[in-house]
């Protein structure tokens, strides 16, 4: 069946060290997206990216890096820069180009740093 | 700037009543899509519903509908025949006009009472 795979479902991680989010999809969709979602919060915005080879940064880039060397393929990085990681993360895709079509979500990761 | 409120933290209903969960948004942008997803506990985000901001008709899949409201910038969702399972977080969204970045609110947490 089609969808989003993000693993692992559950991290822990000790502060100074890079961990490395999976999202894979396999919808065909073009346009990938990673959410951080806080306690009492909504969603907001990591990155995204239109196509292989290129993102952009969202609302809170700030400690994160991502790659999209393939379209199904949008891993994230929570570097030690990020000062605060502990949160759920959330990666999304969505059908094509422009103002169309709604964001499939895959089942999230949570990060906890002790 | 896009912004979503939600006002309600939450909301309690008796099973099998209707409820409706208050969405308002801000754009200057004539061209924009509004979207409701709920969250259960389990973290996945499933979407319910959408409306376009051209669209005349209030959108309605199955016991959801959209109360659209365009003058007011409101976009209510409304759930018939509340069920045990609807208990859950619900956001809602708006997506900007270049369709690259959606916008979400803090989310409504729906309780259903038997």
């Amino acid at each position: 069946d089609g969808g989003i795979t993000q693993s692992p479902k559950y991290l822990f991680r000790k502060e100074g060290q890079n961990v490395t989010l999976s999202c894979e999809q396999n919808l065909n969709h073009d346009a990938m997206y990673w959410y951080r979602q806080d306690p009492g919060q909504g969603l907001r915005l990591i990155y995204y990216s239109q196509i292989v080879n290129d993102f952009q940064k969202g609302d809170i880039a700030e400690g994160y890096s991502v790659s999209r060397e393939k379209k199904e393929s949008f891993p994230l990085t929570v570097t030690s820069a990020q000062k605060n990681p502990t949160a759920f993360y959330l990666c999304a895709s969505r059908w094509g180009q422009g103002n169309t079509g709604e964001l499939f979500f895959g089942e999230g990761s949570r990060l906890t740093v002790l | 700037a896009q912004k979503i409120t939600q006002t309600q933290p939450g909301m309690f209903v008796q099973e099998k009543e209707a409820v409706t969960l208050d969405c308002t948004y801000d754009t200057s942008d004539p061209s924009y899509g509004l979207f409701w997803y709920k969250q259960p506990s389990s973290g996945e985000m499933i979407f319910l519903i959408y409306q376009g901001s051209y669209d005349q008709q209030n959108a309605t899949e199955g016991r959801y509908s959209l109360n659209f409201q365009k003058a007011r910038k409101s976009a209510n969702l409304v759930i018939s025949a509340s069920q045990l399972g609807d208990s859950a977080m619900y956001f809602c969204a708006m997506r900007g006009p270049t369709g690259n970045q959606f916008y979400f609110g803090t989310g409504t947490s729906l309780t259903v009472i038997p």
